[in-house]
Protein backbone atom coordinates (compact mmCIF):
# COMPACT_ATOMS: atom_id res chain seq x y z
CA UNK A 1 0.00 0.00 0.00
CA UNK A 2 1.44 3.83 -0.80
CA UNK A 3 0.14 4.56 2.50
CA UNK A 4 -1.81 7.98 3.60
CA UNK A 5 -1.91 10.43 0.49
CA UNK A 6 -2.52 13.96 0.38
CA UNK A 7 -3.01 16.49 -1.96
CA UNK A 8 -1.87 18.72 -3.05
CA UNK A 9 1.66 18.93 -1.09
CA UNK A 10 1.74 22.58 -0.87
CA UNK A 11 -0.61 25.36 -1.45
CA UNK A 12 -0.85 28.98 -1.64
CA UNK A 13 -3.82 31.13 -2.14
CA UNK A 14 -5.35 34.84 -0.78
CA UNK A 15 -7.31 35.67 1.74
CA UNK A 16 -10.87 35.00 1.26
CA UNK A 17 -10.34 32.01 -1.62
CA UNK A 18 -11.84 28.51 -1.07
CA UNK A 19 -9.04 25.68 0.10
CA UNK A 20 -9.67 22.31 -0.02
CA UNK A 21 -7.17 19.40 1.06
CA UNK A 22 -7.81 16.03 -0.02
CA UNK A 23 -7.11 12.70 1.49
CA UNK A 24 -7.08 9.26 0.81
CA UNK A 25 -6.55 6.82 3.57
CA UNK A 26 -4.61 3.14 3.31
CA UNK A 27 -7.20 0.45 1.88
CA UNK A 28 -8.76 -1.37 4.59
CA UNK A 29 -8.62 1.53 7.46
CA UNK A 30 -12.28 2.51 9.26
CA UNK A 31 -10.85 5.40 10.70
CA UNK A 32 -9.55 8.79 9.39
CA UNK A 33 -8.13 11.63 11.04
CA UNK A 34 -7.13 15.69 10.30
CA UNK A 35 -4.71 17.17 12.11
CA UNK A 36 -2.86 20.70 11.90
CA UNK A 37 0.19 21.29 12.97
CA UNK A 38 1.76 24.77 13.37
CA UNK A 39 4.49 25.64 15.64
CA UNK A 40 2.82 27.39 18.35
CA UNK A 41 -0.08 24.70 18.66
CA UNK A 42 1.54 22.04 17.82
CA UNK A 43 -0.40 19.04 16.69
CA UNK A 44 -4.27 19.73 17.11
CA UNK A 45 -7.22 17.40 15.92
CA UNK A 46 -9.75 18.59 14.24
CA UNK A 47 -11.79 15.86 13.38
CA UNK A 48 -12.26 12.27 13.56
CA UNK A 49 -14.45 9.83 10.85
CA UNK A 50 -15.03 6.26 11.93
CA UNK A 51 -16.65 4.33 8.90
CA UNK A 52 -17.08 7.44 6.88
CA UNK A 53 -19.38 9.04 9.58
CA UNK A 54 -18.04 12.15 11.09
CA UNK A 55 -17.55 11.36 15.59
CA UNK A 56 -15.53 14.54 17.14
CA UNK A 57 -15.48 17.84 15.39
CA UNK A 58 -15.24 19.69 18.36
CA UNK A 59 -11.39 20.41 17.46
CA UNK A 60 -12.51 22.18 13.88
CA UNK A 61 -11.59 26.09 15.13
CA UNK A 62 -14.99 27.72 13.14
CA UNK A 63 -17.68 27.20 10.88
CA UNK A 64 -15.07 28.42 7.90
CA UNK A 65 -13.93 24.79 7.79
CA UNK A 66 -15.70 21.85 7.05
CA UNK A 67 -14.98 18.09 6.21
CA UNK A 68 -16.57 15.11 4.31
CA UNK A 69 -15.86 11.92 3.82
CA UNK A 70 -18.47 10.37 1.16
CA UNK A 71 -16.48 7.09 0.64
CA UNK A 72 -14.13 4.71 2.29
CA UNK A 73 -11.51 5.83 0.19
CA UNK A 74 -11.70 9.80 0.26
CA UNK A 75 -12.06 12.35 2.77
CA UNK A 76 -11.93 16.61 1.87
CA UNK A 77 -11.01 19.30 4.39
CA UNK A 78 -12.38 22.47 2.50
CA UNK A 79 -11.86 26.41 4.17
CA UNK A 80 -13.51 28.57 3.18
CA UNK A 81 -13.29 31.59 3.59
CA UNK A 82 -9.31 31.22 4.41
CA UNK A 83 -7.76 33.74 6.45
CA UNK A 84 -4.37 34.26 7.21
CA UNK A 85 -3.99 32.64 10.45
CA UNK A 86 -4.78 29.20 8.78
CA UNK A 87 -1.30 29.56 7.39
CA UNK A 88 -0.39 25.43 8.80
CA UNK A 89 0.70 22.01 7.97
CA UNK A 90 -2.76 20.20 7.53
CA UNK A 91 -2.22 16.11 8.24
CA UNK A 92 -4.35 13.26 7.04
CA UNK A 93 -4.13 9.87 9.15
CA UNK A 94 -5.75 6.66 9.29
CA UNK A 95 -6.05 4.08 11.34
CA UNK A 96 -7.99 0.48 11.30
CA UNK A 97 -10.15 1.19 14.63
CA UNK A 98 -10.37 4.76 16.23
CA UNK A 99 -9.00 3.20 19.58
CA UNK A 100 -6.43 0.87 20.63
CA UNK A 101 -4.31 1.29 17.14
CA UNK A 102 -1.46 3.54 15.63
CA UNK A 103 -2.36 6.10 13.27
CA UNK A 104 -0.18 6.41 9.97
CA UNK A 105 -0.36 9.87 8.97
CA UNK A 106 0.23 11.47 5.43
CA UNK A 107 2.87 13.74 4.29
CA UNK A 108 0.97 16.56 4.60
CA UNK A 109 -0.22 19.90 2.98
CA UNK A 110 1.42 23.02 3.55
CA UNK A 111 -1.24 25.40 3.40
CA UNK A 112 0.20 29.35 3.11
CA UNK A 113 -2.66 32.26 2.88
CA UNK A 114 -1.70 35.59 1.87
CA UNK B 1 -7.98 18.92 31.62
CA UNK B 2 -5.65 16.22 29.56
CA UNK B 3 -2.60 17.81 28.99
CA UNK B 4 1.14 16.21 27.94
CA UNK B 5 4.35 18.17 28.61
CA UNK B 6 7.04 17.12 26.97
CA UNK B 7 10.78 17.87 27.54
CA UNK B 8 13.64 18.99 26.79
CA UNK B 9 11.90 21.04 23.76
CA UNK B 10 15.56 20.29 21.85
CA UNK B 11 18.07 18.10 22.93
CA UNK B 12 21.93 18.24 21.08
CA UNK B 13 24.08 14.93 21.52
CA UNK B 14 27.37 13.62 20.32
CA UNK B 15 26.85 10.50 18.19
CA UNK B 16 26.92 7.33 20.68
CA UNK B 17 26.30 10.10 23.23
CA UNK B 18 22.99 8.10 25.41
CA UNK B 19 20.06 9.83 26.87
CA UNK B 20 16.42 10.20 27.21
CA UNK B 21 13.69 11.96 26.91
CA UNK B 22 10.50 12.82 28.89
CA UNK B 23 7.01 12.57 28.32
CA UNK B 24 4.91 13.59 31.34
CA UNK B 25 0.82 13.46 31.37
CA UNK B 26 -2.12 14.63 33.42
CA UNK B 27 -5.09 12.60 31.82
CA UNK B 28 -8.32 11.37 33.72
CA UNK B 29 -7.87 7.91 32.50
CA UNK B 30 -5.25 6.69 29.71
CA UNK B 31 -5.92 4.64 27.46
CA UNK B 32 -2.46 4.09 25.94
CA UNK B 33 0.34 6.08 25.26
CA UNK B 34 1.74 6.64 21.85
CA UNK B 35 5.29 7.55 20.37
CA UNK B 36 5.89 8.93 16.97
CA UNK B 37 9.20 10.47 14.74
CA UNK B 38 8.89 12.97 13.06
CA UNK B 39 11.38 14.35 10.51
CA UNK B 40 11.23 18.05 8.53
CA UNK B 41 8.46 18.10 5.97
CA UNK B 42 6.79 14.74 6.27
CA UNK B 43 4.18 13.23 8.48
CA UNK B 44 4.57 11.23 12.21
CA UNK B 45 5.86 7.88 12.05
CA UNK B 46 4.53 5.85 14.54
CA UNK B 47 7.22 4.23 17.37
CA UNK B 48 5.41 2.32 19.79
CA UNK B 49 2.34 2.02 21.92
CA UNK B 50 2.30 1.32 25.65
CA UNK B 51 -0.83 0.55 27.80
CA UNK B 52 0.48 0.39 31.58
CA UNK B 53 2.51 1.33 33.86
CA UNK B 54 6.15 -0.90 33.57
CA UNK B 55 5.77 -1.52 29.99
CA UNK B 56 8.34 -1.43 27.92
CA UNK B 57 8.90 -1.80 24.24
CA UNK B 58 12.42 -1.63 22.39
CA UNK B 59 12.90 -1.06 19.03
CA UNK B 60 16.75 -0.74 17.28
CA UNK B 61 18.36 1.82 19.74
CA UNK B 62 14.89 3.39 20.89
CA UNK B 63 13.37 2.12 24.49
CA UNK B 64 10.43 3.41 25.71
CA UNK B 65 8.79 3.08 28.88
CA UNK B 66 5.63 3.99 30.89
CA UNK B 67 4.65 4.68 34.66
CA UNK B 68 1.75 6.34 36.02
CA UNK B 69 2.51 9.81 35.18
CA UNK B 70 5.25 10.00 32.50
CA UNK B 71 7.17 7.98 29.56
CA UNK B 72 10.69 8.18 29.02
CA UNK B 73 12.33 7.10 25.49
CA UNK B 74 15.77 6.44 26.14
CA UNK B 75 18.12 6.88 22.95
CA UNK B 76 21.14 4.29 23.63
CA UNK B 77 24.17 5.07 21.01
CA UNK B 78 22.15 7.43 18.94
CA UNK B 79 23.43 7.73 15.69
CA UNK B 80 23.23 10.87 13.32
CA UNK B 81 20.14 9.27 11.42
CA UNK B 82 17.88 9.20 14.52
CA UNK B 83 17.71 13.01 14.32
CA UNK B 84 14.42 14.28 14.10
CA UNK B 85 11.32 15.30 16.20
CA UNK B 86 10.14 12.91 19.10
CA UNK B 87 6.21 13.22 19.00
CA UNK B 88 4.64 11.71 22.86
CA UNK B 89 1.01 11.75 22.73
CA UNK B 90 -2.29 10.11 24.85
CA UNK B 91 -5.09 8.58 23.84
CA UNK B 92 -7.47 9.17 27.09
CA UNK B 93 -10.49 7.28 27.97
CA UNK B 94 -14.03 8.55 27.00
CA UNK B 95 -12.86 10.48 24.48
CA UNK B 96 -13.21 7.98 21.59
CA UNK B 97 -10.40 8.39 19.06
CA UNK B 98 -9.00 11.47 20.20
CA UNK B 99 -5.26 11.66 20.74
CA UNK B 100 -3.48 14.55 22.52
CA UNK B 101 -0.13 15.41 21.53
CA UNK B 102 3.12 17.05 23.13
CA UNK B 103 5.23 19.69 21.66
CA UNK B 104 7.43 17.24 20.59
CA UNK B 105 11.46 17.27 21.48
CA UNK B 106 13.57 17.86 18.50
CA UNK B 107 16.38 15.52 18.82
CA UNK B 108 20.24 16.73 16.85
CA UNK B 109 22.85 13.91 16.73
CA UNK B 110 26.41 14.76 15.74
CA UNK B 111 28.82 12.53 14.15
Amino acid sequence: DAGVIQSPRHEVTEMGQEVTLRCKPISGHNSLFWYRQTMMRGLELLIYFNNNVPIDDSGMPEDRFSAKMPNASFSTLKIQPSEPRDSAVYFCASSLRTVDTEAFFGQGTRLTVV
Amino acid sequence: EDQVTQSPEALRLQEGESSSLNCSYTVSGLRGLFWYRQDPGKGPEFLFTLYSAGEEKEKERLKATLTKKESFLHITAPKPEDSATYLCAVHPHNQGGKLIFGQGTELSVKP
